[in-house]
Order: structure tokens, then C-alpha cells, then sequence
């Protein structure tokens, strides 16, 4: 039972250009939502965060939204790098536990 | 930012010994500790939760007993591979969490596990 999906397991996008990573989940119960990045042979580093009572929370080039309604997340990284080609993993909490569930992943790849 | 190192990034074993990779926080305490392995093109499955001074809890289908799992200080745990087997060759990370309440996990760089 997969409950936190990314649909795309890749997404090409052209450099300077808005890449958009998408991640659905099913569990009503989970109410943080974080996502990674993660180079091959490497540990996941974390990137950005959302609680599930935002709707959006930006960093820098990093724009994280939340529509729970929808049970759908999606990362904006505006502009996009070569530099930030890797996979990209969501992931959700019960905050009321510590166990992270993540996502499949997807490949971004920014091409210069 | 939170530092998570893990130790030996890479190990080749032959078939029925027994291997340990540590995970250490250099720069917080790690109340909670977490190990997971991933497979190539895989996300990453969660093994394990342990917390400092008790007993890991382990996730359905790991096997406690082939998977050893310590966590002696704020700073440091450690996964053995006890008669590991081919099919035990993997990527295993592990991670940490602070005591802030915060919910990210600070990640390791990975050890590369291959079992001849």
C-alpha cells in the first residue's frame, strides 16, 4: 500500500525554467510533509518543510504547497539549475509518531 | 546544519559473516534514530526506529535477529548484518532526529553493502 505517490518518475526541465515536482498521498493522518534530495550514492538532504495547517511555505528558489483537500503537494524550484538535477523524494508524518513515509522519487534534470 | 555520518561508506563481506556500519550525529543528539535500505531506482524503505537506550522497533518483515540494531548514546547507532547473504546487498542509510520536536530527519551519506 503506497501512500505517498510521485506519479513521474522523471521530469526534464530546460535551465532558468520552473520545474514543478507533483506527490499525492492517501493517509488523511499525515500532517507534515517534508521533501529531500538526493544525489546517486548519497543520503537524502533535506530541503523544505510544510504542516499540514499551511497552505505554503517558501525558501529561497523553493516553494512548497499543500492542498489537503486534494491530498497533493507539489515543489516549485524557480529558477532552475543544472546544479539541481538529483531525485527528489516527498515525504509525510504522523506527527503524533516519528516514521517518515516516503515517495517513490523523481529524476529532475535541469539542462543547461 | 545537522551533520549525520555513517561508517564505512562501502563494504564487500563474503556470504555468512557479519557486518556493522556505524551512524553517528556530530553535531546534535539524536533521540531517535532510523535505518532504512534502498534498493536502485527504489525509495527508501524504513527498517527500523530506535530510540537511545531502548529496544528498536522494527518494521513489518525485517528481521530483528539478522538486523541488530543498537543505539548506545544521543550520538551513535549501529546496524549489524548478521550470515549476511547475497540478497542483503544494498544501499543502507540511516537518519536522525533532535529533540526539538522537529519532525526532518537528518540522513547519513549511505553505505554501500555488497555480500559475495
Amino acid at each position: 500500500d503506497q501512500q505517498v505517490k510521485q506519479n513521474s518518475p522523471s521530469l526534464s526541465v530546460q535551465e532558468g525554467r520552473i520545474s514543478i515536482l507533483n506527490c499525492d498521498y492517501t493517509n488523511s493522518m499525515f500532517d507534515y510533509f517534508l521533501w529531500y534530495k538526493k544525489y546517486p550514492a548519497e543520503g537524502p538532504t533535506f530541503l523544505i518543510s510544510i504542516s499540514s495547517i499551511k497552505d505554503k511555505n517558501e525558501d529561497g528558489r523553493f516553494t512548497v504547497f499543500l492542498n489537503k483537500s486534494a491530498k497533493h503537494l507539489s515543489l516549485h524550484i524557480v529558477p532552475s539549475q543544472p546544479g539541481d538535477s538529483a531525485v527528489y523524494f516527498c515525504a509525510a508524518i504522523e506527527t503524533s509518531g516519528s516514521r517518515l513515509t516516503f515517495g517513490e522519487g523523481t529524476q529532475l534534470t535541469v539542462n543547461p | 546544519g545537522a551533520v549525520v555520518s555513517q561508517h564505512p561508506s562501502w563494504v564487500i563481506c563474503k556470504s555468512g559473516t557479519s557486518v556493522k556500519i556505524e551512524c553517528r550525529s556530530l553535531d546534535f543528539q539524536a533521540t531517535t534514530m532510523f535505518w532504512y535500505r534502498q534498493f536502485p531506482k527504489q525509495s527508501l524503505m524504513l527498517m527500523a526506529t530506535s530510540n537511545e537506550g531502548s529496544k528498536a522497533t522494527y518494521e513489518q518483515g525485517v528481521e530483528k535477529d539478522k538486523f541488530l540494531i543498537n543505539h548506545a548514546s544521543l550520538t551513535l547507532s549501529t546496524l549489524t548484518v548478521t550470515s549476511a547473504h547475497p540478497e542483503d546487498s544494498s544501499f543502507y542509510i540511516c537518519s536522525g532526529s533532535g529533540t526539538s520536536g522537529a519532525y526532518e530527519q537528518y540522513f547519513g551519506p549511505g553505505t554501500r553493502l555488497t555480500v559475495t
